[in-house]
């Protein structure tokens, strides 16, 4: 079983709707959550962490925990093209200094 | 401020061959990290530098690999010598404090191809 579980898509969402992406992870030790946005031929870049239960929101973005059931989910509200990407879901365990990395879900958003 | 900056940013070299990656963090950050991506696969942790020192080399694949921070500037990455199996994208991050993801700063990254 890997350690962080994503969908690798492509998902594909209409220009204004909420695109939804999810993460799993397998150590119950992991502490804190990370979403990260990759465009094609580009560098990963934070959008958001989260590390305690419920919901943390900035912009259109917003970070849900739910540690009991052991997943991670981003929320992307009214959709813009420049939004599709990949996104990646990277968990740190037990504060170890290294991100444990999903494979990352292309977001497709059609105008 | 300048970001994290990697070079070469593309390299394809014969197997066998060695490779030197280079990083130059942001400046004043103590943390610097290298990770790699093969293709179709997840990213994943190399080693953690402190300044000049080793914190974490966990993640190091085997000892054809070999960083160094001298002076806790710039870091180097060598592959000596290159398999194919070296092949992905090699990604350097830095960031101030120790709380890992927290301000990472991510390079653009070298594409290692080895043929």
């Amino acid at each position: 079983q890997k350690e962080v579980e994503q969908n690798s898509g492509p998902l594909s969402v209409p220009e204004g709707a909420i695109a939804s992406l999810n993460c799993t992870y397998s150590d119950r030790g992991s502490q804190s959550f990370f979403w990260y946005r990759q465009y094609s031929g580009k560098s990963p870049e934070l959008i958001m962490f989260i590390y305690s239960n419920g919901d943390k929101e900035d912009g259109r973005f917003t970070a849900q925990l739910n540690k009991a059931s052991q997943y991670v989910s981003l929320l992307i509200r009214d959709s813009q093209p420049s939004d599709s990407a990949t996104y990646l879901c990277a968990v740190n365990v037990d504060s170890n200094y290294q991100l444990i990395w999903g494979a990352g879900t292309k977001l497709i958003i059609k105008p | 401020e300048a970001g994290v900056t990697q070079f070469p940013s593309h390299s394809v070299i014969e197997k066998g061959q060695t490779v030197t990656l280079r990083c130059d963090p942001i400046s004043g950050h103590d943390n610097l990290y290298w990770y790699r991506r093969v293709m179709g696969k997840e990213i994943k942790f190399l080693l953690h530098f402190v300044k000049e020192s080793k914190q974490d080399e966990s993640g190091m694949p085997n000892n054809r690999f070999l960083a160094e921070r001298t002076g806790g500037t710039y870091s180097t990455l060598k592959v000596q010598p290159a398999e194919l199996e070296d092949s992905g994208v090699y990604f350097c991050a830095s960031s101030p404090g120790a709380a890992a993801g927290y301000g990472y700063t991510f390079g653009s990254g070298t594409r290692l191809t080895v043929v």
